[in-house]
């Protein structure tokens, strides 16, 4: 069963505007952990934002931040005053943690292109 | 600090041969795993490694395995490779079971192409 879902595959933004990319999650543990990454076109992935499941407040780190919906189940990304590096593939990630493993299962991405 | 070194980064196999694909994690970091990433599959989960042990493998046939050595270093093997294995194989380390929030790093990834 998929566990986290991205329902926006492509979307566009001017520079130097806001947007906020989808993710929504599917879990019964009630200890996880929700990260955010970006893909650009050179295929490293990098890690940008990170909310564990018992964080009261909303992650943020420089112009990322990620609103946390714990009852909804979804942790959107909003970055900030984009800027056209920010263009790349952006995927939302959850940890599965166990006695003795450390897994994550990724959404299927959103493309974000930020126009000039 | 060195980030993650896969390597190679890229290669091109036939059907049928085999495949190894190593990866340095960052120092200190003890917990390896890899990714397949394909356009109509996404990133899909292969296995983890910690301290030599594999400790979760992901739904993939016996023809992919992997080993963790003591010095955290580790690769992946995909033998009587098909067309479909074709992918982007991504290593990532962490400090997850160190006490650390355990984010995954990532390598660059080792591009493989089979014909």
């Amino acid at each position: 069963a998929q566990k986290i879902t991205q329902t926006q595959p492509g979307m566009f933004v001017q520079e130097k505007e806001a947007v906020t990319l989808d993710c929504t999650y599917d879990t019964s543990d009630p200890s996880y952990g929700l990260f955010w990454y970006k893909q650009p076109s050179s295929g490293e992935m990098i890690f940008l934002i990170y909310q564990g499941s018992y964080d009261q407040q909303n992650a943020t780190e420089g112009r990322y931040s990620l609103n946390f919906q714990k009852a909804r189940k979804s942790a959107n990304l909003v970055i900030s005053a984009s800027q056209l590096g920010d263009s790349a593939m952006y995927f939302c990630a959850m940890r599965q943690t166990g006695d003795n493993f450390n897994k994550f299962y990724f959404g299927s991405g959103t493309k974000l292109n930020v126009k000039p | 600090k060195a980030g993650v070194t896969q390597t190679p980064r890229y290669l091109i196999k036939t059907r049928g041969q085999q495949v190894t694909l190593s990866c340095s994690p960052i120092s200190g970091h003890r917990s390896v795993s890899w990714y397949q990433q394909t356009p109509g599959q996404g990133l899909q989960f292969l296995f983890e490694y910690f301290s030599e042990t594999q400790r979760n493998k992901g739904n993939f046939p016996g023809r992919f395995s992997g080993r963790q050595f003591s010095n955290s270093r580790s690769e992946m093997n995909v033998s009587t490779l098909e067309l479909g294995d074709s992918a982007l194989y991504l290593c990532a380390s962490s400090l997850w079971g160190q006490g650390e929030s355990g984010e995954l790093f990532f390598g660059e990834g080792s591009r493989l192409t089979v014909l």
